[in-house]
Protein backbone atom coordinates (compact mmCIF):
# COMPACT_ATOMS: atom_id res chain seq x y z
CA UNK A 1 0.00 0.00 0.00
CA UNK A 2 0.66 3.43 -0.36
CA UNK A 3 3.02 5.48 2.62
CA UNK A 4 4.04 9.02 2.12
CA UNK A 5 7.01 10.18 4.32
CA UNK A 6 7.44 14.28 5.31
CA UNK A 7 10.02 16.20 6.40
CA UNK A 8 11.12 17.89 7.98
CA UNK A 9 8.60 16.90 11.31
CA UNK A 10 9.41 20.70 13.04
CA UNK A 11 9.99 24.09 11.08
CA UNK A 12 10.92 27.19 12.71
CA UNK A 13 11.44 30.26 10.76
CA UNK A 14 11.53 33.90 11.16
CA UNK A 15 8.21 36.07 10.13
CA UNK A 16 9.13 37.50 6.18
CA UNK A 17 11.22 34.27 5.36
CA UNK A 18 9.85 31.28 3.13
CA UNK A 19 9.36 27.55 4.05
CA UNK A 20 9.35 24.38 2.52
CA UNK A 21 8.15 21.10 3.28
CA UNK A 22 8.86 17.89 1.57
CA UNK A 23 6.65 14.31 1.38
CA UNK A 24 7.24 11.40 -0.41
CA UNK A 25 5.08 8.97 -1.63
CA UNK A 26 5.42 4.89 -2.59
CA UNK A 27 2.61 4.22 -4.74
CA UNK A 28 2.96 5.65 -8.30
CA UNK A 29 -1.13 5.00 -8.72
CA UNK A 30 -1.32 7.70 -6.41
CA UNK A 31 -2.53 10.74 -8.49
CA UNK A 32 -4.34 13.05 -5.97
CA UNK A 33 -1.93 15.08 -3.42
CA UNK A 34 -3.86 17.82 -0.90
CA UNK A 35 -1.71 19.54 2.21
CA UNK A 36 -3.42 20.48 5.09
CA UNK A 37 -3.45 22.94 7.77
CA UNK A 38 -3.99 21.75 11.29
CA UNK A 39 -4.22 24.24 13.87
CA UNK A 40 -4.19 22.95 17.81
CA UNK A 41 -7.23 21.59 18.64
CA UNK A 42 -8.65 22.13 15.51
CA UNK A 43 -9.58 20.30 12.53
CA UNK A 44 -7.58 19.59 9.17
CA UNK A 45 -8.64 22.14 6.58
CA UNK A 46 -7.47 21.93 3.39
CA UNK A 47 -4.99 24.55 1.69
CA UNK A 48 -3.90 23.57 -1.44
CA UNK A 49 -3.95 20.37 -3.84
CA UNK A 50 -2.32 19.12 -6.82
CA UNK A 51 -3.57 16.51 -9.21
CA UNK A 52 -0.35 14.77 -11.35
CA UNK A 53 -1.62 16.24 -14.65
CA UNK A 54 0.53 19.14 -13.46
CA UNK A 55 3.93 20.00 -12.20
CA UNK A 56 2.86 23.20 -10.14
CA UNK A 57 0.47 24.87 -8.46
CA UNK A 58 -0.04 28.23 -6.71
CA UNK A 59 -2.20 30.18 -4.93
CA UNK A 60 -0.50 33.99 -3.39
CA UNK A 61 1.55 32.77 -1.03
CA UNK A 62 1.30 28.77 -1.30
CA UNK A 63 2.79 26.72 -3.75
CA UNK A 64 2.95 23.04 -3.93
CA UNK A 65 5.33 21.39 -6.95
CA UNK A 66 4.74 17.79 -7.91
CA UNK A 67 8.12 15.14 -9.33
CA UNK A 68 6.23 12.19 -10.24
CA UNK A 69 9.21 10.54 -11.46
CA UNK A 70 10.87 10.87 -8.32
CA UNK A 71 7.48 10.49 -6.22
CA UNK A 72 8.10 13.65 -4.69
CA UNK A 73 5.87 16.69 -3.79
CA UNK A 74 6.50 19.87 -1.78
CA UNK A 75 4.72 23.07 -0.19
CA UNK A 76 6.59 26.22 -0.87
CA UNK A 77 5.26 28.83 1.85
CA UNK A 78 6.34 32.47 1.03
CA UNK A 79 6.53 35.48 3.21
CA UNK A 80 5.89 33.72 5.85
CA UNK A 81 3.18 34.88 8.57
CA UNK A 82 3.21 34.32 12.61
CA UNK A 83 -0.70 33.01 11.84
CA UNK A 84 1.04 30.31 9.32
CA UNK A 85 2.25 28.49 12.62
CA UNK A 86 0.01 25.14 12.69
CA UNK A 87 1.13 21.62 11.97
CA UNK A 88 1.13 20.67 7.86
CA UNK A 89 -0.02 17.69 6.78
CA UNK A 90 0.53 15.98 3.11
CA UNK A 91 -1.48 13.35 1.79
CA UNK A 92 -1.81 10.92 -1.38
CA UNK A 93 -4.54 9.23 -2.75
CA UNK A 94 -5.70 7.73 -6.03
CA UNK A 95 -8.88 10.09 -7.64
CA UNK A 96 -10.77 8.16 -10.50
CA UNK A 97 -13.96 9.29 -11.94
CA UNK A 98 -14.55 11.77 -8.80
CA UNK A 99 -14.44 9.48 -6.04
CA UNK A 100 -10.96 9.23 -3.82
CA UNK A 101 -9.74 6.39 -2.21
CA UNK A 102 -8.82 6.63 1.33
CA UNK A 103 -6.09 10.13 2.12
CA UNK A 104 -2.69 8.19 3.12
CA UNK A 105 -1.30 11.23 5.09
CA UNK A 106 2.67 12.41 6.14
CA UNK A 107 3.25 12.44 9.63
CA UNK A 108 3.15 16.53 9.66
CA UNK A 109 5.53 19.24 10.13
CA UNK A 110 4.93 21.47 13.15
CA UNK A 111 5.64 25.36 11.53
CA UNK A 112 6.67 27.82 13.45
CA UNK A 113 7.00 31.45 12.39
CA UNK A 114 8.59 34.09 14.66
CA UNK A 115 7.57 37.44 14.50
CA UNK B 1 -19.43 27.63 2.92
CA UNK B 2 -20.96 23.96 3.99
CA UNK B 3 -19.11 22.08 6.78
CA UNK B 4 -19.27 18.61 8.45
CA UNK B 5 -20.83 18.86 11.90
CA UNK B 6 -19.80 15.95 14.25
CA UNK B 7 -21.25 15.21 17.63
CA UNK B 8 -20.38 15.23 20.76
CA UNK B 9 -16.92 17.32 20.60
CA UNK B 10 -15.67 15.09 23.62
CA UNK B 11 -17.12 12.09 24.21
CA UNK B 12 -15.79 10.46 27.84
CA UNK B 13 -16.71 6.67 28.39
CA UNK B 14 -15.37 3.74 30.37
CA UNK B 15 -13.50 0.49 28.90
CA UNK B 16 -16.22 -1.64 27.73
CA UNK B 17 -18.92 0.58 26.70
CA UNK B 18 -20.32 1.31 23.21
CA UNK B 19 -20.09 4.81 22.24
CA UNK B 20 -21.62 6.28 19.00
CA UNK B 21 -20.12 9.24 17.03
CA UNK B 22 -22.26 11.51 14.32
CA UNK B 23 -21.63 13.22 11.75
CA UNK B 24 -23.47 15.05 9.22
CA UNK B 25 -21.46 15.10 5.86
CA UNK B 26 -21.77 18.04 3.39
CA UNK B 27 -25.14 17.63 1.90
CA UNK B 28 -24.41 17.39 -1.90
CA UNK B 29 -21.23 14.75 -1.25
CA UNK B 30 -21.63 11.16 -1.89
CA UNK B 31 -18.30 9.70 -0.14
CA UNK B 32 -17.77 9.37 3.29
CA UNK B 33 -15.02 8.89 5.86
CA UNK B 34 -13.88 8.26 9.22
CA UNK B 35 -10.06 8.94 10.32
CA UNK B 36 -8.41 9.32 14.06
CA UNK B 37 -5.92 10.56 15.65
CA UNK B 38 -3.98 9.97 18.55
CA UNK B 39 -2.88 13.14 20.18
CA UNK B 40 0.73 14.35 18.31
CA UNK B 41 0.59 11.73 15.33
CA UNK B 42 -0.78 11.69 12.18
CA UNK B 43 -4.53 11.25 10.80
CA UNK B 44 -5.54 7.53 10.02
CA UNK B 45 -7.63 6.54 7.40
CA UNK B 46 -10.32 4.28 9.10
CA UNK B 47 -12.98 3.21 6.93
CA UNK B 48 -14.90 5.19 3.67
CA UNK B 49 -18.62 4.93 2.38
CA UNK B 50 -20.56 5.01 -0.65
CA UNK B 51 -23.64 3.97 -1.65
CA UNK B 52 -24.69 2.32 1.50
CA UNK B 53 -22.00 0.28 1.54
CA UNK B 54 -18.23 -0.01 3.13
CA UNK B 55 -15.66 1.08 -0.20
CA UNK B 56 -12.69 0.33 1.93
CA UNK B 57 -12.09 0.03 5.27
CA UNK B 58 -8.13 -0.23 7.29
CA UNK B 59 -6.48 -2.79 9.74
CA UNK B 60 -7.14 -0.41 12.60
CA UNK B 61 -11.30 -0.90 11.68
CA UNK B 62 -11.54 -4.14 12.77
CA UNK B 63 -15.48 -6.37 14.46
CA UNK B 64 -15.42 -3.80 17.17
CA UNK B 65 -16.22 -1.05 14.36
CA UNK B 66 -19.24 -0.36 12.05
CA UNK B 67 -20.92 2.30 10.39
CA UNK B 68 -24.10 3.36 8.95
CA UNK B 69 -25.86 5.79 7.66
CA UNK B 70 -29.35 5.74 9.35
CA UNK B 71 -31.06 8.26 7.36
CA UNK B 72 -30.36 10.36 4.52
CA UNK B 73 -28.40 13.03 6.44
CA UNK B 74 -26.29 11.10 9.28
CA UNK B 75 -23.69 9.18 9.27
CA UNK B 76 -22.50 7.30 12.34
CA UNK B 77 -19.26 5.03 13.73
CA UNK B 78 -20.08 3.00 16.23
CA UNK B 79 -17.30 1.13 18.42
CA UNK B 80 -19.18 -2.04 20.49
CA UNK B 81 -16.30 -2.56 23.10
CA UNK B 82 -14.05 0.82 23.82
CA UNK B 83 -10.54 -0.41 24.56
CA UNK B 84 -8.12 2.61 26.22
CA UNK B 85 -6.27 2.51 22.72
CA UNK B 86 -9.45 3.80 21.27
CA UNK B 87 -8.78 6.82 23.13
CA UNK B 88 -8.11 9.56 19.90
CA UNK B 89 -9.68 12.14 18.24
CA UNK B 90 -12.42 11.48 15.06
CA UNK B 91 -12.82 12.90 12.17
CA UNK B 92 -15.89 12.93 9.54
CA UNK B 93 -14.96 13.55 6.07
CA UNK B 94 -17.14 13.88 3.18
CA UNK B 95 -16.38 14.32 -0.42
CA UNK B 96 -18.02 14.87 -3.87
CA UNK B 97 -15.60 15.49 -7.01
CA UNK B 98 -13.59 17.30 -5.03
CA UNK B 99 -11.07 17.48 -2.04
CA UNK B 100 -12.22 15.46 1.37
CA UNK B 101 -13.67 18.08 3.47
CA UNK B 102 -13.06 17.08 7.18
CA UNK B 103 -15.50 17.92 10.52
CA UNK B 104 -14.46 19.33 13.59
CA UNK B 105 -13.84 16.12 15.48
CA UNK B 106 -14.72 13.99 18.26
CA UNK B 107 -12.33 13.49 21.14
CA UNK B 108 -12.84 10.41 23.00
CA UNK B 109 -11.39 9.10 25.92
CA UNK B 110 -11.48 5.81 27.26
CA UNK B 111 -10.95 5.18 31.38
Amino acid sequence: GENVEQHPSTLSVQEGDSAVIKCTYSDSASNYFPWYKQELGKRPQLIIDIRSNVGEKKDQRIAVTLNKTAKHFSLHITETQPEDSAVYFCAATQESGGSQGNLIFGKGTKLSVKP
Amino acid sequence: EPEVTQTPSHQVTQMGQEVILRCVPISNHLYFYWYRQILGQKVEFLVSFYNNEISEKSEIFDDQFSVERPDGSNFTLKIRSTKLEDSAMYFCASSFQGHQAFGSGTQLSVL
